[in-house]
């Protein structure tokens, strides 16, 4: 049982727009900045977004996060093939005194 | 650019101990925190803790603090993670990740190593 809980799994057609949600309460989310993490299949995790909606260099603007309260959000507009991968999110838990992850939302491309 | 190259593939037997090193290539580690992440098969993301090999400063996920020991080589560009009393569920790939900011535990990991699948098996 994660912590931060994702939907499991999400879909789109290339070129749609496909949102995952991440939900969390006022000790995680509520408190702390959220980080969005891309895992391909085999490979190690790629940080996507960190401090709720900065992307690192080299991570295109099709990827976008946001928060609201004790939720987050991360969007891929244009979907495109190479997305296709799980995607999870994190954020520092202030009563756990521990990091949460989500369990992860694995984005399929029709 | 700094890679996080880590040692290779363990099999254990159960109540032993496996020892994960993680080498900084192309650069040293400096002051950021190299942070330990495992993830069982087919399952989530799971921070274990990690080291500042500077200064030696470590901190511990709640669920492993007993179990797990950080050390650093600064002379070898080395962070090494070892996990005893090994069960079964610890069976995972383990990952080494420096974090985006110097000095910081924040949890953007912008370095990854390569991943080492460690085994417990009787």
């Amino acid at each position: 049982q994660s912590v931060l809980t994702q939907p499991p799994s999400a879909s789109g057609t290339p070129g749609q727009r496909v949102t995952i949600s991440c939900s969390g309460s006022i000790s995680n989310i509520g408190s702390n900045t959220v980080i969005w993490y891309q895992q391909r299949p085999g490979t190690a995790p790629k940080l996507l977004i960190y401090s709720n909606n900065q992307r690192p260099s080299g991570v295109p603007d099709r990827f976008s996060g946001s928060r609201s309260g004790t939720s987050a959000s991360l969007a891929i507009s244009g979907l495109q093939s190479e997305d296709e991968a799980d995607y999870y999110c994190a954020a520092w838990d202030d009563s756990l005194h521990d990091a949460a992850f989500g369990g992860g939302t694995k984005v399929t491309v029709l | 650019q700094v890679q996080l190259v880590q040692s290779g593939a363990e099999v254990k037997k159960p109540g032993s101990s496996v020892k994960v090193s993680c080498r900084a290539s192309g650069g040293t580690f400096n002051s950021y925190v190299v942070n330990w992440v495992r993830q069982a098969p087919g399952k989530g993301l799971e921070w274990m803790g990690g080291i500042i090999p500077m200064s030696g400063t470590a901190n511990f996920a709640q669920k492993f603090k007993d179990r797990v020991i950080f050390t650093a080589d600064e002379s070898t560009t080395t962070a090494n993670m070892e996990l005893s009393s090994l069960r079964s569920e610890d069976t995972a790939v383990y990952y080494c990740a420096r974090c985006l900011y110097s000095s910081s535990w924040y949890l953007a990991f912008d370095v990854w190593g390569q991943g080492t699948m460690v085994t417990v098996s009787s």
